[in-house]
């Protein structure tokens, strides 16, 4: 089955304590990207990747780090959460944006950061 | 900065009733997506519009784009109680990037 999944699906955690939220794909896309969700904010994006080791930021970058060193991994690092990154992320991949291609999401995380 | 608006935020409509939900974009794109999110749910891809003047239609829902105004419409027919759900637009300006609308919470009442 063609899917986008991340691990975990929710975590909670204290502040400054390094987190890695996982995502991977199996359809061989090269396009990746993550997302937080707020409320009355909609969907910002925080990274995306066009394919292996092209990474660059997104709209709110600050305080995450990903990398792809593999095509079906893109995972997400905090390296010091702070509350402020208490969210709801989704990963997304597609073929390379500019075909006729949507996005496919994961199933989210939900993080609370105390 | 590129921005997306969507309009209304909330929507509360009863089940059979036509309605309209706008997403307007500040900078020049071909390419507008619509998705939607059921409660505690991720996201599903709607439509993809591409170029001016697109109308995709799928069931009761109908998509359409202009270019030339920045403006893209989702159009509900008849709506059913499953309809009841987030929709939202994002635009493409072709730097690969994603700009998503704020989304529109519709309620469809029985």
């Amino acid at each position: 089955e063609a899917q986008v999944t991340q691990n975990p699906r929710y975590l909670i955690t204290v502040t400054g304590k390094k987190l890695t939220v996982t995502c991977s794909q199996n359809m061989n896309h090269e396009y990746m990207s993550w997302y937080r969700q707020d409320p009355g904010l909609g969907l910002r994006q925080i990274y995306y990747s066009m394919n292996v080791e092209v990474t660059d930021k997104g709209d709110v970058p600050e305080g995450y780090k990903v990398s792809r060193k593999e095509k079906r991994n893109f995972p997400l690092i905090l390296e010091s959460p702070s509350p402020n990154q208490t969210s709801l992320y989704f990963c997304a991949s597609s073929l390379i944006p500019g075909l006729i291609e949507t996005q496919y999401f994961g199933p989210g995380t939900r993080l609370l950061v105390l | 900065e590129l921005k997306v608006e969507q309009n209304p935020l909330f929507l509360s409509m009863q089940e059979g009733k036509n309605y309209t939900i706008y997403c307007n974009y500040s900078t020049t794109s071909d390419r507008l997506y619509w998705y939607r999110q059921d409660p505690g749910k991720s996201l599903e891809s709607l439509f993809v519009l591409l170029s001016n003047g697109a109308v995709k239609q799928e069931g009761r829902l109908m998509a359409s784009l202009d270019t030339k105004a920045r403006l893209s419409t989702l159009h509900i027919t008849a709506a059913v109680h499953d309809l009841s759900a987030t929709y939202f637009c994002a635009v493409d300006p072709g730097t690969y990037k994603y700009i998503f609308g704020t989304g529109t919470r519709l309620k469809v009442l029985a």
